[in-house]
């Protein structure tokens, strides 16, 4: 059964504070890692799609790394605004089931002002 | 250019009745998906097509139907609704020529809640 894992559950910073969070998932067969951003009532943002060991990624202030060796990927925002306030979810793709992806529950940021 | 939608938004059910729902996409895309999240899961996969006239099974396929036989729509049925398939329905699509790593565009989700 693939695991993937999100820490921390909840985040609660200040306006300016930078914030990063983790992903953790299987180290073997890596296909792709893909980052979304879910604000309440909306549909999930695309954010990142990662493939390669080493990759880093940036759009904005938020930024991405990989490492699939040791089975974790790292979210970085910085300078967080009350606009990031929303639910970072990573998900592994896997080459089965139509290329499916398997969710962590993800991590919850509110950036107060 | 709508990209992914879903109809209808919110809905109530009584135990045993049944429902279908829609989801449209404009962006010619070959795969589409359905997934349900629940309160403290990740997004898990119901059922899934690689093309139009194909369907497949996901991880959590019990208790519902689904039908592509337009591209654009992927239809998702539940014949007998219970109370455990009380949840947001989220609806995926993704161009997937090239064999994956590529973004799956969501739909707004469904909430559906079963009495």
């Amino acid at each position: 059964i693939l695991n993937v894992e999100q820490s921390p559950q909840s985040l609660h910073v200040q306006e300016g504070d930078s914030t990063n969070f983790t992903c953790s998932f299987p180290s073997s067969n890596f296909y792709a890692l893909h980052w979304y951003r879910w604000e309440t009532a909306k549909s999930p943002e695309a954010l990142f799609v990662m493939t390669l060991n080493g990759d880093e990624k940036k759009k904005g202030r938020i930024s991405a790394t990989l490492n699939t060796k040791e089975g974790y990927s790292y979210l970085y925002i910085k300078g967080s605004q009350p606009e990031d306030s929303a639910t970072y979810l990573c998900a592994f793709e896997v080459r089965e089931y139509g290329n499916k992806l398997v969710f962590g529950a993800g991590t919850i940021l509110r950036v107060k002002s | 250019n709508a990209g992914v939608t879903q109809t209808p938004k919110f809905r109530v059910l009584k135990t045993g009745q049944s429902m279908t729902l829609l989801c449209a996409q404009d962006m010619n895309h070959e795969y589409m998906y359905w997934y349900r999240q629940d309160p403290g899961m990740g997004l898990r996969l119901i059922h899934y097509s690689v093309g139009e006239g194909t369907t497949a099974k996901g991880e959590v396929p019990d208790g519902y139907n689904v039908s592509r036989l337009k591209k654009q729509n992927f239809l998702l049925g539940l014949e007998s609704a219970a109370p455990s398939q009380t949840s947001v329905y989220f609806c995926a699509s993704s161009y997937s020529r090239t064999g994956g790593r590529e973004t799956q565009y969501f739909g707004p989700g469904t909430r559906l809640l079963v009495l």
